[in-house]
């Protein structure tokens, strides 16, 4: 069974456009995380929702929006999409934050890659 | 800002060659992460090191995590083409599971 997974693996978009990437986690973990890596492999985190609660939101432009439905989801909603964004999205999972430190390992979702046209 | 400097970012050996990467940084870190990456696939956690002066062994890894607990090194002995990947360490911070990420390491291991 996929512990974190992600749709779509591939995304080709036209710029201006809104897209979507689901991600789920079905290992019961409390804290999902989004992260962009560039096409330098550089991985830089994004946003962190700890049981559906924002707790980490790095300088991120705001047409970049997640949501988290439930503990088990966290989706990412891109507006008005620029050539710059075009990179892989990777989601990940960690048992929880307790304390305001993260413990446990991050689960990585296998990324979905974005090329904005 | 907070960073992790990682070196060599690119590294080429040939199978049964030993190699050292390290991971640097002026920051303290809570803990220190070492993740490895295929192709396609998202990281993979190797080790997490906690305390200063930490050694931890995974079968032919060897990761050290620095008394400061501002730096740390991954050593492979006798290297297989199996290890190829980009290698990449990250700081925890107590800020809600932050990662910082160096810039990884990617490794080629010719047969």
């Amino acid at each position: 069974d996929t512990a974190v997974s992600q749709t779509p693996k591939y995304l080709v978009t036209q710029m201006g456009n809104d897209k979507s990437i689901k991600c789920e986690q079905n290992l019961g973990h409390d804290t999902m995380y989004w992260y962009k890596q560039d096409s330098k492999k550089f991985l830089k985190i994004m946003f962190s929702y700890n049981n559906k609660e924002l707790i980490i939101n790095e300088t991120v432009p705001n047409r970049f929006s997640p949501k988290s439905p439930d503990k088990a989801h966290l989706n990412l909603h891109i507006n008005s999409l620029e050539l710059g964004d075009s990179a892989v999205y990777f989601c990940a999972s960690s048992p929880g934050v307790l304390g305001g430190r993260a413990w446990g390992e991050q689960f990585f979702g296998p990324g979905t890659r974005l090329t904005v046209l | 800002t907070q960073l992790l400097e990682q070196s060599p970012q690119f590294l080429s050996i040939q199978e049964g060659e030993n190699l050292t990467v390290y991971c640097n940084s002026s920051s303290v870190f809570s803990s220190l992460q070492w993740y490895r990456q295929e192709p396609g696939e998202g990281p993979v956690l190797l080790v997490t090191v906690v305390t200063g002066g930490e050694v931890k062994k995974l079968k032919r890894l060897t990761f050290q995590f620095g008394d400061a607990r501002k730096d740390s090194s991954l050593h492979i002995t006798a290297a297989q083409p199996g290890d190829t990947g980009l290698y990449l360490c990250a700081g925890a911070h107590n800020q809600g599971g932050k990662l910082i990420f160096g810039q990884g390491t990617e490794l080629s291991v010719k047969p």
